[in-house]
């Protein structure tokens, strides 16, 4: 199985700063004859289901806002949100879905207000 | 509007059976792949099984496979997971959720059930 690892697992951050959040995966994702890496990024807040917020590492979903951002490419991906809103607070996970299957998630990262 | 409704969670004894159901709105459900995710009590999500639109390809995560069971109903819109010999570190949350072909990952989710594995 691909395995998923997320850093930091938590992190605090002040109002309008950037939060940069890192997902490395134990294989590439990348599906060279497609040029996709088969990798998602989801914000959950609590008691919410997960809601996707970027899906072929770096296309942003209708509707999310453009301070969130995907990079990478491979095994190291990024997550960016480029100055720290209130409601930005929750757990971000990544998702790999370039196996058939297990699909599976990082372990989550956690962000707070400093 | 999406919309997936998930039903059939509840509290069951080690070794128990329990049948989810997810009803599907706001599109064309047999047009396709929806998958099980769940999520323990402060855990992460971990990623459960998923069926192709018609029903003929499934597949599981080597903790469930051989005791859970997906299906789908297309004429009623509803998708399924029978789960049995419920094992303690089943206790999650059961989340049914949508695989989108040109977004590739999963892009609705329902609210999720709860399933309670105790004696």
């Amino acid at each position: 199985d691909i395995v998923m690892t997320q850093s930091p697992d938590s992190l605090a951050v002040s109002l309008g700063e950037r939060a940069t959040i890192n997902c490395k995966s134990s294989q590439s994702v990348l599906y060279s004859s497609k040029n996709k890496n088969y990798l998602a990024w989801y914000q959950q807040k609590p008691g919410q289901p997960p809601k996707l917020l970027i899906y072929w590492a770096s296309t942003r979903d209708s509707g999310v806002p453009d301070r969130f951002s995907g990079s990478g490419s491979g095994t190291d991906f990024t997550l960016t949100i480029s100055s720290l809103q209130a409601e930005d607070v929750a757990v971000y996970y990544c998702l790999q879905y370039y196996s058939t299957p297990p699909w599976t998630f990082g372990q989550g990262t956690k962000v707070e207000i400093k | 509007e999406v919309q997936l409704v998930e039903s059939g969670g509840g509290l069951v004894q080690p070794g128990g059976s329990l049948r989810l159901s997810c009803a599907a709105s706001g599109f064309t459900f047999s047009d396709y792949w929806m998958h099980w995710v769940r999520q323990g009590p402060g855990n992460g999500l971990m990623w459960v099984s998923r069926i192709n639109s018609d029903g003929t390809t499934t597949n599981y995560a080597d903790s469930v496979k051989g005791r859970f069971t997906i299906s789908r109903d297309n004429a009623k819109n509803t998708l399924y997971l029978q789960m049995n010999s419920l094992r303690v570190e089943d206790s999650a949350v059961y989340y049914c959720a949508r695989r989108d072909v040109i977004v590739g990952a999963l892009d609705y989710w329902g609210q999720g059930t709860l399933v309670t594995v105790s004696s």
